[in-house]
């Protein structure tokens, strides 16, 4: 059964230092997403990207975070200068078609000291 | 703007015993409905969806929910509850769109207990 694969699954950083979190999405989907959940919180939604450019972002995605599709395969969400307020569990998801559900990763625990 | 309430926090229930999660949407127009759920240290897994046909839903897990329009409600239900059902349940709503921003607003989440 096709997955979304995140890597990875733990990373531990220094504040103010610049993480890049990866994302393998389903390999026909042609939506993605990043959401995160900060400890004992709701998912937020971070980010959507399609057709190579961002669709949408939340006022919590700002000008510390950006996204990127470099190859065919991955997506990656790049924290430039992180906070202590950036750890958080982040998910990333992937989608096909209109009605279709957003298929979600195991997500990466980023821990900012 | 679409938003979507879960009523209570936490619900304890013993083992065979019926499970009820309530979830309540807010949209202009009826949305897409989601429930997913989360076992600790895990992703978010889709426990079943509700995209405008029909409006009871059967999911994985023997877990079901009814779209009832006239109560802007999507509750989540399971006849018996088994040890293992205990986890996160998170409500989820998205909107119809031919927009390519298909984003899903959650719910708070509701933390399922379920007692020997």
């Amino acid at each position: 059964e096709p997955e979304v694969t995140q890597t990875p699954s733990h990373q531990v950083t220094q504040m103010g230092q610049e993480v890049i979190l990866r994302c393998v999405p389903i390999s026909n989907h042609l939506y993605f997403y990043w959401y995160r959940q900060i400890l004992g919180q709701k998912v937020e939604f971070l980010v959507s990207f399609y057709n190579n450019e961002i669709s949408e972002k939340s006022e919590i995605f700002d000008d510390q975070f950006s996204v990127e599709r470099p190859d065919g395969s991955n997506f990656t969400l790049k924290i430039r200068s992180t906070k202590l307020e950036d750890s958080a569990m982040y998910f990333c998801a992937s989608g096909g078609q209109p009605g279709t559900e957003a298929f979600f990763g195991q997500g990466t625990r980023l821990t900012v000291v | 703007a679409q938003s979507v309430t879960q009523l209570g926090s936490h619900v304890s229930v013993s083992e065979g015993a019926l499970v009820l999660l309530r979830c309540n949407y807010s949209s202009s127009v009826p949305p897409y409905l989601f429930w997913y759920v989360q076992y600790p240290n895990q992703g978010l897994q889709l426990l079943l969806k509700y995209t405008s046909a029909a409006t009871l839903v059967k999911g994985i897990n023997g877990f079901e929910a009814e779209f009832k329009k006239s109560e802007t409600s999507f509750h989540l239900t399971k006849p018996s509850a088994h040890m293992s059902d205990a986890a996160e349940y998170f409500c989820a709503v998205r909107p119809i769109s031919s927009g390519s921003a298909r984003q899903l607003t959650f719910g708070s989440g509701t933390q399922l207990t379920v007692l020997p």
